[in-house]
């Protein structure tokens, strides 16, 4: 019983490409997020949804569109993909402390 | 501009003994500090948090100090154990105002425990 799942694990795909990264949470959290981890390491929030609604934008190339259908989900589409979109993906999602977040094993990216 | 730094890129240390694992942020809007645990191929995981009303909180073998006025925290392990060996990033967020859990990394510490 994963709490925290995103398909796929891997993704290799050319530059140009579309392609959609899914996120679910199965402990019943208002909020999730979407990390991306760089080749540096860091982590560094991408956005937030608050009970489906867009709270939190970071600085993000307009090809990233997150997508919220329901409180569970937060798909994250990318269009376009350049060679510096390569990195890891996480979802995360949290309850009433928003800090306390809990994260999905991350979906590694590589744009040939 | 790093808000957040973990200036010590790895650490090793014999089981048994102490891990300490340092943490340095600029901006004194922080109040809520919080340090994760990842291990290869996984997500972080929520280890132990602090906010700034407190200097120290206690977690079993974990114990998060706080040092407001230099902008410092540290996460001691004791008695460190092999199963610890992990990526330790710090995190912060503003948490009394309008953040939203928008947490600010920093880029993690290596820890490894010999046995």
């Amino acid at each position: 019983d994963t709490a925290v799942s995103q398909t796929p694990k891997y993704l290799v795909t050319q530059m140009g490409n579309d392609k959609s990264i899914k996120c679910e949470q199965n402990l019943g959290h208002d909020t999730m997020y979407w990390y991306k981890q760089d080749s540096k390491k860091f982590l560094k929030i991408m956005f937030s949804y608050n009970n489906k609604e867009l709270i939190i934008n970071e600085t993000v190339p307009n090809r990233f569109s997150p997508k919220s259908p329901d409180k569970a989900h937060l798909n994250l589409h990318i269009n376009s993909l350049e060679l510096g979109d390569s990195a890891v993906y996480f979802c995360a999602s949290s309850g009433p402390t928003k800090e306390t977040q809990y994260f999905g094993p991350g979906t590694r990216l590589l744009v040939l | 501009d790093q808000q957040v730094k973990q200036n010590s890129p790895s650490l090793s240390v014999q089981e048994g003994r102490i891990s300490i694992l340092n943490c340095d942020y600029t901006n004194s809007m922080f109040d809520y500090f919080l340090w994760y645990k990842k291990y290869p191929a996984e997500g972080p995981t929520f280890l132990i948090s602090i906010s700034s009303i407190k200097d120290k909180n206690e977690d079993g073998r974990f114990t998060v100090f706080l040092n407001k006025s230099a902008k410092h925290l540290s996460l001691h392990i004791v008695p460190s154990q092999p199963g610890d060996s992990a990526v330790y990033f710090c995190a912060v967020a503003n948490a009394g105002g309008t953040s939203y859990g928008k947490l600010t990394f920093g880029q993690g510490t290596i820890l490894t425990v010999h046995p």
